[in-house]
């Protein structure tokens, strides 16, 4: 089974404009989580979604947005990047048995750095 | 306070020693993980738990729910067990420790 997918791996942008990231859980998987890690602030909850629906969604302004599509991707958007918006953004999938339902399993990031 | 406690901040070890993170957390939980990062960012659960303990290969996790605690043991370090351990809590919406950066040498 393929794992989870991040694309893109690096991205650099300047201040205010927008940036858009894809992942793509493992096959089967229909809940998907972002998270963001920095160095200050480590690993922070973004939003979850499951079936297309936010079912969750953590202390972060409304320039964080996402979305998931019937095939269960997901995208993550932030707009009017701000040089702190700089950070690894993981997305986790899970659900995809019952013995092991809600283990997460993590994509290898996308690492953004804002100018 | 954090919601999720981690201790030690960094840990060095001699190959082979035994190794123990511990996690405390203040908030009702429905799960704990514990993950491994590794340089370059990936991360890998190592553990979920509920209760009681778990066991893969030489890694342990145990949890007490009444002391809100967890403990992630690692016997016989080796040198590629060097990576950051973060204790999590929740489901689908995870609260992190900080981590634990372990460095073990040879």
């Amino acid at each position: 089974k393929a794992g989870v997918t991040q694309t893109p791996r690096y991205l650099i942008k300047t201040r205010g404009q927008q940036v858009t990231l894809s992942c793509s859980p493992i096959s089967g998987h229909r809940s998907v989580s972002w998270y963001q890690q920095t160095p200050g602030q480590g690993l922070q909850f973004l939003f979850e979604y499951f079936s297309e629906t936010q079912r969750n969604k953590g202390n972060f302004p409304g320039r964080f947005s996402g979305r998931q599509f019937s095939n269960s991707r997901s995208e993550m958007n932030v707009s009017t990047l701000e040089l702190g918006d700089s950070a690894l953004y993981l997305c986790a999938s899970s659900g995809g048995g019952i013995s092991s339902y809600n283990e997460q399993f993590f994509g290898p990031g996308t690492r953004l750095t804002v100018l | 306070k954090n919601e999720v406690e981690q201790s030690p901040q960094n840990l060095t070890a001699q190959e082979g020693e035994f190794i123990t993170i511990n996690c405390s957390y203040s908030v009702g939980i429905s799960a704990l993980h514990w993950l491994q990062q590794h340089p370059g960012g990936g991360i890998v659960s190592l553990f979920m738990l509920s209760s009681g303990k778990k066991k893969h290969g030489r890694l342990i996790a145990t949890i007490n729910i009444q002391e809100k605690h967890s403990s992630l043991h690692i016997t016989a370090s080796h040198p590629r067990d060097s990576a950051v351990y973060i204790c999590a809590v929740g489901e689908h919406d995870m609260r992190f420790g900080a981590g634990t950066r372990l460095t073990v040498k040879p």
